[in-house]
């Protein structure tokens, strides 16, 4: 298996574009999380899903950003407008109980 | 909600000497994950602890969980510059979700 695939591995964008971040689990880890990683915060756990289901989304820090999973080897987070201070990295991660495996990251810049 | 606070947030070590980080819960834990993060890596996972009182080693790394089940320590014995990196506890109670403290980053100098 590849591990968790992360896509892309860099995005700069401009302030209130759209951005869209990609993630494929582990094949039959049911279990798939969105971190966000910075200096200040540390790694931040936005949202998760356990079977494709979003089962706790407060750590999302505002209506501008948004997940989905349609099906069991897809998911993305979306930020819409983005603004300089959702620049960071961001992490998935999937499990099956036991340890996260987490993909490479991709790092947005919010100009 | 669960926090996990770790400490010390950065620590710098001559190459040899021990290292402790050390982790506490505002609630009672099912399990305690350990990762490291190499400089522009991702979160690699290390360890689970799931018993109170757990110690577990690897090589040159001893992890323990508390009898309570709400701290728990990774401590390094002589540590070398491969070492290098961030140690994140995690934590996670009846839910799914693993909660991450800030880790701490160690610098190890030849």
């Amino acid at each position: 298996d590849a591990g968790v695939i992360q896509s892309p591995r860099h995005e700069v964008t401009e302030m209130g574009q759209e951005v869209t971040l990609r993630c494929k689990p582990i094949s039959g880890h049911n279990s798939l999380f969105w971190y966000r990683q910075t200096m200040m915060r540390g790694l931040e756990l936005l949202i998760y899903f356990n079977n494709n289901v979003p089962i706790d989304d407060s750590g999302m820090p505002e209506d501008r950003f948004s997940a989905k999973m349609p099906n069991a080897s897809f998911s993305t987070l979306k930020i819409q407008p983005s603004e300089p201070r959702d620049s960071a990295v961001y992490f998935c991660a999937s499990r099956t109980g036991g340890s996260a495996f987490f993909g490479q990251g991709t790092r947005l810049t919010v100009v | 909600g669960q926090q996990v606070m770790q400490i010390p947030q950065y620590q710098h070590v001559q190459e040899g000497e021990d290292f402790t980080t050390y982790c506490n819960s505002s609630t009672t834990l099912s399990n305690i994950q350990w990762y490291k993060q190499r400089p522009g890596g991702h979160p690699v996972f290390l360890i689970q602890l799931v018993k109170s009182g757990e110690v577990k080693k690897q090589k040159r790394l001893t992890f323990q969980f508390g009898e309570a089940k709400k701290n728990s320590s990774l401590h390094i014995t002589a540590t070398q510059t491969t070492d290098v990196g961030t140690y994140f506890c995690a934590g996670q109670n009846s839910g799914y979700a693993l909660n991450f403290g800030k880790g701490t980053s160690l610098l190890v100098t030849p």
